[in-house]
């Protein structure tokens, strides 16, 4: 199982960015996804997650309105739409499988800052 | 709002035994199942625990989970240095149709 986790970048407030995951060595239509952050020196928090097929989506409050988290079964690829960034999104992004996550990428991080 | 809570530190020696608590409430962990996780410095975290008590594959047995009630624990035996890490619990909360982890407790090998 490998998650590969990029698209991170410096943005300023207000910004856009879109994150994603790489998937391989299971069947990745098979599994829930979730992204998970965490703001440095600070503790998880869990974002958004997403069925195998798509059809349902939960986010955490926070984010609900300025994130959306989809898939491509077809690509093994999981996609998290960051818009209107805020400073405190800034966090390294962890995408995971399923529900809890049992194997997580090596993150990828998200910078919002003026 | 549904909060999730952890004592900020433990610690032990080599060879004790720790646990470190998790305390939620029935809209969490009393009506679902509790993860745990190990996190070192630097790295992503490591599930430890799932279903309140089942280890994956690759786990020792030093480590256990037990639920009560709206309470968790997670228990390791043996102490060793390599444990020392960052541990967190995590539960589906059923108000916020969302996942809750805990705030994360630094385990100390002294």
């Amino acid at each position: 199982v490998q998650l590969v986790e990029s698209g991170g970048d410096l943005v300023q407030p207000g910004g856009s960015l879109r994150l994603s995951c790489r998937a391989s060595g299971f069947i990745f239509s098979s599994y829930w996804m979730n992204w998970v952050r965490q703001a440095p020196g600070k503790g998880l928090e869990w974002v958004a997650q997403i069925k195998r097929d798509g059809s349902e989506k939960y986010y955490v409050d926070s984010v609900k309105g300025r994130f959306t988290i989809s898939r491509d079964n077809a690509k093994n690829s999981l996609y998290l739409q960051m818009d209107s960034l805020r400073v405190e999104d800034t966090a390294v992004y962890y995408c995971g499988r399923d529900v809890p996550p049992d194997y997580w990428g090596q993150g990828t991080l998200v910078a919002v800052s003026s | 709002q549904s909060v999730v809570t952890q004592p900020p530190s433990a610690s032990g020696t080599p060879g004790q035994r720790v646990t470190i608590s998790c305390s939620g409430s029935s809209s969490n962990i009393g009506n679902n199942y509790v993860a745990w996780y190990q996190q070192l410095p630097g790295t992503a975290p490591k599930l430890l625990i799932y279903r309140n008590n089942e280890r994956p594959s690759g786990v020792p047995d030093r480590f256990s989970g037990s639920k009560s009630g709206t309470s968790a624990s997670l228990a390791i035996g043996g102490l060793r240095s390599e444990d020392e890490a960052d541990y967190y619990c995590a539960t589906w909360d059923d108000s916020l149709s969302g996942w809750l982890f805990g705030g994360g407790t630094r385990l100390t090998v002294l």
